[in-house]
């Protein structure tokens, strides 16, 4: 069984470009969470999502950020015009269901902005 | 979510057992005590999970205190592969609260 993936693993953009980093969860999971670890920090919630419903986007940035997760295909984090401060590594975890005890994690995608 | 506090750093020699402890003051009566460990340049992983009993599973044991202000987290025999940050976190499930909120962990360094 397929643990969750993330693609890319490493993503170049230079400021101004659009980042979509994606997400594909455990097999059978409806449940997928995003969060972001800047360099040297500590892992920061930034949204969860329910199939084709945000949940909870308390975590996410005002601008330039959006998060999907279709009936059909990965979740999807979008970051339009991004900055060097958006360089970091985005994690994405999926779970079964609500309230879960467990989140499973991907290997996360390092985004640098050059 | 209410606070936990870890040491920043530990040290353990390979094969010894290792407690992480976890400070939970201000925990609630619903907060479940959870644990997670993000190995180097990975993402982080499902350790354990309690609420007022011991916990036993394969990758480790939970031990939480009679008033549950504290909490340490037991590496029976430590190998070098056991060398991670370790985030001890309080989530109160029962108001759906999904999120999981890293403090700054226990970075745990393993001495050949």
């Amino acid at each position: 069984n397929a643990g969750v993936m993330q693609n890319p693993r490493h993503l170049v953009r230079r400021r101004g470009q659009e980042a979509r980093l994606r997400c594909s969860p455990m097999k059978g999971h409806s449940h997928v969470y995003w969060y972001r670890q800047l360099p040297e920090e500590g892992l920061k919630f930034m949204v969860y999502l329910q199939k084709e419903n945000i949940i909870d986007e308390s975590g996410m940035p005002k601008e330039r950020f959006s998060a999907e997760f279709p009936k059909e295909g990965p979740s999807i984090l979008r970051i339009q015009q991004v900055v060097r401060g958006d360089s970091a590594a985005y994690f994405c975890a999926s779970s079964l269901k609500p309230g879960s005890y467990e989140q499973y994690f991907g290997p996360g995608t390092r985004l640098t902005v050059t | 979510d209410a606070k936990t506090t870890q040491p920043n750093s530990m040290e353990s020699n390979e094969e010894e057992p290792v407690h992480l402890p976890c400070n939970h003051s201000t925990i609630s009566g619903t907060d479940y005590i959870h644990w997670y460990r993000q190995l180097p340049s990975q993402g982080p992983e499902y350790v354990i999970h309690g609420l007022t009993s011991n916990v036993n599973n394969r990758m480790a044991s939970l031990a939480i205190a009679e008033d549950r202000k504290s909490s340490t987290l037991i590496l029976h025999r430590a190998t070098l592969r056991d060398a991670a940050v370790y985030y001890c976190i309080l989530r109160d499930v029962n108001f759906g609260n999904e999120k999981l909120t890293f403090g700054t962990g226990t970075r745990l360094t393993i001495i050949p």
